[in-house]
């Protein structure tokens, strides 16, 4: 199975900063890499799909970048409503795999 | 507007069995395939399995081989999720997803509300 290694699994950050998480696979996936965002007690969320798109009804302050076995997410102007944790999956390969998840903190 | 609606909480004793139920709703059931993901408590995701919805074919995670079955009720746009012989690590919140195909991948764009499976003496 393809290994996902997130960092940092936590993040403390400000309002209106910008944050940079990082997802790395344990072999190239191509872009086949989506990041989702769960608050707590909810379902989660896409927002990034295939490495760098970013999923209708997301704001544009969310980007994805990255292919082969490297990727970013990262949250420009960082909102009350986007402290949450935050999953890399890779779905190029059977079976999908998660990464451990980074929590975003105030 | 795409829905997805599972069943609600259940507590099972260790060695018993649980069936969770999705229900779709707001789009061609057969068109998409349906994923089970798990979450133990505070824990990460862990992929489960998918079925066709369309063919019934499935394919479960190899962890999972033996003791997951995965079925679907077209007639009525609900897929199924069955676990069975449980034991206290199996104590999770499950979900169903939506895998909306894109290019060579695919994501889960629609997920249900989830479902607490709680396994104790």
């Amino acid at each position: 199975d393809i290994q996902m290694t997130q960092s940092p699994s936590s993040l403390s950050a400000f309002v209106g900063d910008r944050v940079t998480i990082t997802c790395r696979a344990s072999q190239t996936i191509s872009d086949g890499l989506n990041w989702y965002q769960q608050k707590p007690g909810k379902a989660p969320k896409v927002v990034i799909y295939g490495a760098s798109s970013l999923q209708s009804g997301v704001p544009s302050r969310f980007s994805g970048s990255g292919s082969g076995t490297d990727f970013t997410l990262t949250i420009s102007n960082l909102q009350p409503e986007d402290f949450a944790t935050y999953f890399c999956q890779q779905s190029y390969f059977t079976p999908p795999t998660f990464g451990g998840g980074t929590r975003v903190e105030i | 507007q795409v829905q997805l609606v599972q069943s609600g909480a259940e507590v099972k004793k260790p060695g018993a069995s649980v069936k969770v139920s999705c229900k779709a709703s707001g789009y061609s059931f057969r068109a998409y395939y349906m994923h089970w993901v798990r979450q133990a408590p505070g824990q990460g995701l862990e992929w489960m399995g998918w079925i066709n919805p369309n063919s019934g074919g499935t394919n479960p995670a190899q962890k999972f081989q033996d003791r997951v079955t995965l079925t679907r009720d077209s007639s009525i746009g609900t897929a199924y999720m069955e676990l069975i012989d449980l034991s206290s690590d199996d104590t999770a919140v499950y979900y169903c997803a939506r895998a909306h195909v894109w290019e060579f991948s695919n994501f889960l764009d629609y997920w249900g509300q989830g479902t607490l499976v709680s396994v104790s003496p």
